[in-house]
């Protein structure tokens, strides 16, 4: 079956502890992205990464890191959690069409819900 | 960056009552794509549009894409109580290098 896994899907952790959550996908897409989801604050991109050994900036940034050695695992690392990195976190892929088509859907893994306390 | 206004933010309807939500871009868009969420799921494509006027349906659910290529509407017609969730509408990650956007959500909540 076609998806996205992320894992866990529950953390609680404390402030300052090294934390990373798990993306993996088996559909050979190219693209894969990161979000958080908080209320009234809609999806927001965090980090993506157009292939392997290619990754950049979403719009918040701040707090995260990423890497992609391997096309089908995207991890999101908190290299130093704090509370206001508590939210619910989606990872998404796609493929990348021909031409840099660039409008295919997104699929999205299940989601991981964050606290840090 | 391009900024994707969703309205409205909420809607509470009786089940059997028709909805309608919209998008609007500060950018011209060559594709529109329509996400609902189930509470505690991921969102999942409900509809694509490539095509300016492209009227889609998918069931009880239709959108189109507007003209002017900065507008789209999603429309869901006799609801029923499993269309609660949000639904999210979104741009292609092409136009801003890479990065993608996504409308802020409309929940809809709907009453037996």
């Amino acid at each position: 079956e076609a998806q996205v896994t992320q894992n866990p899907r529950y953390l609680i952790t404390v402030t300052g502890k090294k934390l990373t959550v798990t993306c993996s996908q088996n559909m050979n897409h190219e693209y894969m992205s990161w979000y958080r989801q908080d209320p009234g604050l809609g999806l927001r991109q965090i980090y993506y990464s157009m292939n392997v050994e290619v990754t950049d900036k979403g719009d918040v940034p701040e707090g995260y890191k990423v890497s992609r050695k391997e096309k089908r695992n995207f991890p999101l690392i908190l290299e130093s959690p704090s509370p206001n990195q508590t939210s619910l976190y989606f990872c998404a892929s796609t493929r990348q069409g021909p031409s840099s088509s660039y409008n295919s859907p997104l699929h999205f893994g299940n989601g991981t819900r964050l606290t840090v306390t | 960056g391009q900024q994707l206004n969703q309205s409205p933010q909420s809607m509470f309807i009786q089940e059997g009552e028709d909805v309608s939500m919209n998008c609007t871009s500060s950018s011209i868009f060559n594709t529109w794509l329509w996400y609902k969420q189930d509470p505690g799921e991921g969102p999942v494509l409900l509809i694509a549009l490539y095509k300016a006027g492209e009227l889609t349906s998918n069931g009880r659910l239709t959108a189109q894409f507007g003209i002017t290529r900065k507008d789209s509407f999603l429309n869901i017609s006799a609801s029923i109580p499993s269309d609660v969730g949000i639904y999210f509408c979104a741009g292609p990650y092409n136009t801003n290098a890479g990065k993608s956007t996504f409308g802020d959500g409309t929940t809809l909540t709907v009453k037996p």
